[in-house]
């Protein structure tokens, strides 16, 4: 099984500022076959990013995301305050298939 | 619009079981893979199993092999999950989720607004 492993825990950031949320595997995830997705407290999440780079329908282009192998990235160029939510990624490209813990971002 | 709707949750004790369902509507249910992914109160997401489209190629998490089963019926545009010997920890709420392609080896692309299962005696 593919473990992910996310950091930080929590990120504190004020509206205007770059994100960077980091999301480790301890097995290389095949074909970059990772997701980035949100939630925002009492709703269900959505996705964002795909296939480590790819923005689903809707998503702006402040959310990008990055990385290969074991290591990859999200990152929210400029945050707004619509952004504070929980963030996982997930991979898809080993059985089973896994996701990490999470990022809180809070919007200061 | 794509909408999943889960019903069927409810309290069980351990070691019962229960059925969850998921009613699909506005995409062409037969030509995608599903899901049920499951989150315990405060914790983070857990994938729970998957089925391809046409259901012959269907995966578990480890922590539920052998006591849940995942089914469709493309004919009624519904996913199913069959909950046995239930235990403490699969108390959490679970959702119904849309795979991106029709093998199960796929991320999820819509989900539902989940369905609670409580365990207690």
């Amino acid at each position: 099984e593919i473990v992910l492993t996310q950091s930080p825990a929590t990120l504190s950031l004020s509206p205007g500022e770059r994100a960077t949320l980091s999301c480790g595997a301890s097995q290389r995830v095949s074909s970059r076959y990772l997701a980035w997705y949100q939630q925002k407290p009492g709703l269900a999440p959505s996705l964002l990013i795909y296939d480590a780079s790819s923005r689903a329908t809707g998503i702006p282009d402040r959310f990008s995301g990055s990385g290969s192998g074991t290591d990859f990235t999200l990152t929210i160029s400029r945050l707004e305050p619509e952004d504070s939510a929980v963030y996982y990624c997930q991979q898809y490209g080993s059985s089973p298939l896994t996701f990490g813990g999470g990022t809180k971002v809070q919007i200061k | 619009e794509v909408q999943l709707v889960e019903s069927g949750g409810g309290l069980v004790q351990p070691g019962r079981s229960l059925r969850l369902s998921c009613a699909a509507s506005g995409f062409t249910f037969d030509d995608y893979a599903m899901h049920w992914v499951r989150q315990a109160p405060g914790k983070g997401l857990e994938w729970v199993s998957g089925i391809s489209w046409n259901s012959g190629s269907i995966g578990y998490a480890d922590s539920v092999k052998g006591r849940f089963t995942i089914s469709r019926d493309n004919a009624k545009n519904s996913l199913y999950l069959q909950m046995n010997s239930v235990r403490a920890e699969d108390m959490a709420l679970y959702y119904c989720a849309k795979g991106y392609t029709s093998g199960w080896h796929t991320l999820v692309d819509y989900w539902g607004q989940g369905t609670l299962v409580t365990v207690s005696s």
